[in-house]
């Protein structure tokens, strides 16, 4: 069974241009999310998508940033104009349940490899 | 708020020696505890995770950790470590037991082991 998989690997932009990240989840997960890694810093939740509704998107920094996930299966995230801060590591993970732990249960969170995205 | 705390960005062990990464957590409520590991050029792994159930957590690869409430930590060991080990490795937090949101999975800063042979 094929995992998260994230594209670009690693995008190379000047600042002011634009770049949209892609994830596509494992087959049949209806939870999505975004984090983002800057660099020494910590991981840090971005959105929580339910198939193609955005369940949580109080981690976004600001309006320069858009995801999106139409037909609730691979989803974007765009950076448009990027800035120097915007540059990091991109994680995208899936899950079958809604990420909700309990002794023996499922919602574990699969990550994908992450998109490195370096502004200049 | 829930917060995570790991020590020492690198640590440096010899092949064959004990693992221990340290790991602290701030909540306000009884929390949810995970290790992520991540090796080059790879995603985010869950290595093991507590869920209010047994104290002392066995993960993959022999990895283990022990929660501590009197403490608040939740360190990561390995009896003998292996130079497969070498990888990044995060330690994460929810209160709620989802993902997502502000009271979702928040991460340490992440702790680099190095094997040296």
């Amino acid at each position: 069974e094929a995992g998260v998989t994230q594209f670009p690997s690693h995008s190379v932009i000047e600042k002011g241009q634009t770049v949209t990240l892609r994830c596509d989840p494992i087959s049949g997960h209806d939870n999505l999310y975004w984090y983002r890694r800057v660099m020494g810093k910590e991981i840090k939740f971005l959105l929580h998508f339910v198939k193609e509704s955005k369940q949580d998107e109080s981690g976004m920094p600001n309006n320069r940033f858009l995801a999106e996930r139409t037909g609730g299966t691979y989803s974007t995230l765009k950076v448009q104009p990027a800035e120097l801060e915007d540059s990091g590591v991109y994680f995208c993970a899936s899950s079958q349940l809604p990420g909700r732990w309990t002794s023996g249960s499922g919602g574990e969170l699969f990550f994908g490899e992450g998109s490195r995205l370096t502004v200049l | 708020a829930q917060s995570v705390t790991q020590l020492g960005s690198h640590v440096s062990v010899s092949e064959g020696a004990l693992v221990l990464l340290r790991c602290n957590y701030s909540s306000s409520v009884p929390p949810y505890l995970f290790w992520y590991v991540q090796y080059p050029n790879q995603g985010l792994q869950l290595l093991l995770k507590y869920t209010s159930a047994a104290t002392l957590v066995k993960g993959i690869n022999g990895f283990e950790a022990e929660f501590k409430k009197s403490e608040t930590s939740f360190h990561l060991t390995k009896p003998s470590a292996h130079m497969s080990d070498a990888a990044e490795y995060f330690c994460a937090v929810s209160e709620s037991g989802s993902g997502g949101g502000a009271d979702g999975l928040t991460f340490g800063k992440g702790t680099h082991l190095i094997i040296q042979p």
